[in-house]
């Protein structure tokens, strides 16, 4: 069975302020797939990244950046320099198998102008 | 290249009507995910098919409701009598092999049982 906590219910910052939106996983799968996704108002799923468990690098993307440490089962997600159009709220998510994703309650962002 | 299409968009039932959600996955994907999301909560696993087959179902209710994916056509998840805590949004996923959960989403389905 997997889990994934996303403790931040809610976090609200004011636009350019860097922003950490913490996951923690468990599993006990020795291969799997922890994700990200975004989900704006208008309610569609934008899928922001796949990161193996092989791979511990950290990852940069533009304004996004994340934090995968398997030492303590957490894959954070970084947004450098907030804007408006990154309030949304946030999915991290596990899995790999036939058994689909476990996605945690997300994070309600907020950027205030 | 269309992306995994879901329709309809939002869709109103009264209660004990049935309710069809429909699928069609991205060209070359034969592998298909159904998920369900509860106001202001994640989304939950329910169905696992490929083509007409269904591999895992351990996140479906027992009454109710069910799934397909014909050999032709969209996949369909279909509830029957629904109840007003059947009012969600589902979405669909689909991945062109096993486990390569990449999982492109569609735009959900909103159901609202009124």
């Amino acid at each position: 069975a997997q889990k994934v906590t996303q403790a931040q219910t809610e976090i609200s910052v004011v636009e350019k302020e860097d922003v950490t939106l913490d996951c923690v996983y468990e599993t006990r799968d020795t291969t799997y797939y922890l994700f990200w996704y975004k989900q704006p108002p208008s309610g569609e799923l934008v899928f922001l990244i796949r990161r193996n468990s092989f791979d511990e690098q950290n990852e940069i993307s533009g304004r996004y950046s994340w934090n995968f440490q398997k030492s303590t089962s957490s894959f954070n997600f970084t947004i450098t320099a907030s804007q408006v159009v990154d309030s949304a709220v946030y999915f991290c998510a596990s899995g790999g198998g036939a058994d689909g994703l476990t996605f945690g309650k997300g994070t309600h962002l907020i950027i205030q102008p | 290249n269309a992306g995994v299409m879901q329709n309809p968009r939002h869709l109103v039932r009264r209660r004990g009507q049935e309710a069809r959600l429909r699928c069609s996955p991205m060209k070359g994907h034969s592998h298909v995910y159904w998920y369900r999301q509860l106001p202001e909560e994640g989304l939950k696993f329910m169905v696992y098919l490929q083509k007409e087959n269904i591999i895992d179902e351990s996140g479906m209710p027992k009454e109710r409701f069910s799934a397909e994916f014909p050999k032709e056509g969209p996949s369909i998840l279909r509830i029957q009598q629904v109840v007003r805590g059947d009012s969600a949004a589902y979405f669909c996923a689909s991945s062109p092999v096993q486990g390569d959960t990449e999982a492109f989403f569609g735009q959900g389905t909103r159901l609202t049982v009124v």
